[in-house]
């Protein structure tokens, strides 16, 4: 089965640093991957996605994320990070399942941001 | 895009009882998933629900304990049954809108703590 690593639990940064956030998932072939974010109070919502094509993605809020197939990888990046970035980050793959896929996430990063 | 919303928000009940989450969404969608968010952790499928049939349930969740209604497209009830403590947690509604596996919404979550 699929399963996906994050190997950061608390991040803490202060504002206008550089973030990488690490993932990794446990086998190759065809994979969708995706970076959901929960800010405080709020729903999970979707950064970005990478189905196919150029392997690095542009997503929301001047996140990106590089997939790195040699790597197993999928780290989201963002070259300087706001106070309102605060908030916790899921990293997730699809596993495709029989007659249907299932979302599979990782452990998930708490991102701390201070002015 | 999908709206989806949850009942109860929140709730706090009794060991041995049980409690029924309400799923409901804006739109009509084939699949529908609950996740389970135990507090500090990640978010776990629970099982998948397909109109008008049995739902599929993940390693570790029976039928028993987490009975699944999917009676139409747009609605979908997770009761949690005779609980404990280590029922507590938030359970979330999910969708899947486009395909194939285009993008994932999730509920606003149900918080449940057990005494």
């Amino acid at each position: 089965a699929q399963s996906v690593s994050q190997h950061n639990h608390h991040v803490i940064l202060s504002e206008a640093a550089s973030l990488e956030l690490g993932c990794n998932y446990s086998y190759g072939g065809t994979v969708n991957l995706f970076w959901y974010v929960q800010y405080p109070g709020q729903h999970l919502q979707l950064l970005l996605k990478y189905f196919s094509g150029d392997p690095l993605v542009k997503g929301i809020k001047g996140f990106e994320a590089e997939f790195i197939k040699s790597k197993f990888s999928f780290n989201l990046r963002k070259p300087s990070v706001q106070w309102s970035d605060t908030a916790e980050y899921f990293c997730a793959v699809i596993e495709f399942s029989g007659g249907y896929n299932k979302l599979i996430f990782g452990a998930g990063t708490r991102l701390a941001v201070h002015p | 895009s999908a709206v989806i919303s949850q009942k109860p928000s929140r709730d706090i009940c009794q060991r041995g009882t049980s409690l029924t989450i309400q799923c409901q969404v804006d739109s009509q969608v084939t699949m529908m998933f609950w996740y389970r968010q135990q507090p500090g952790q990640s978010l776990t499928l629970i099982a998948t629900a397909n109109q008008g049939s049995e739902a599929t349930y993940e390693s570790g969740f029976v039928i028993d304990k987490f009975p699944i209604s999917r009676p139409n497209l747009t609605f979908s009830t997770l009761t949690v049954s005779n609980m404990s403590p280590e029922d507590s947690s938030i359970y979330l509604c999910s969708v899947v809108v486009g395909a194939p596996h285009n993008e994932q919404f999730f509920g606003p979550g149900t918080r449940l703590t057990v005494l």
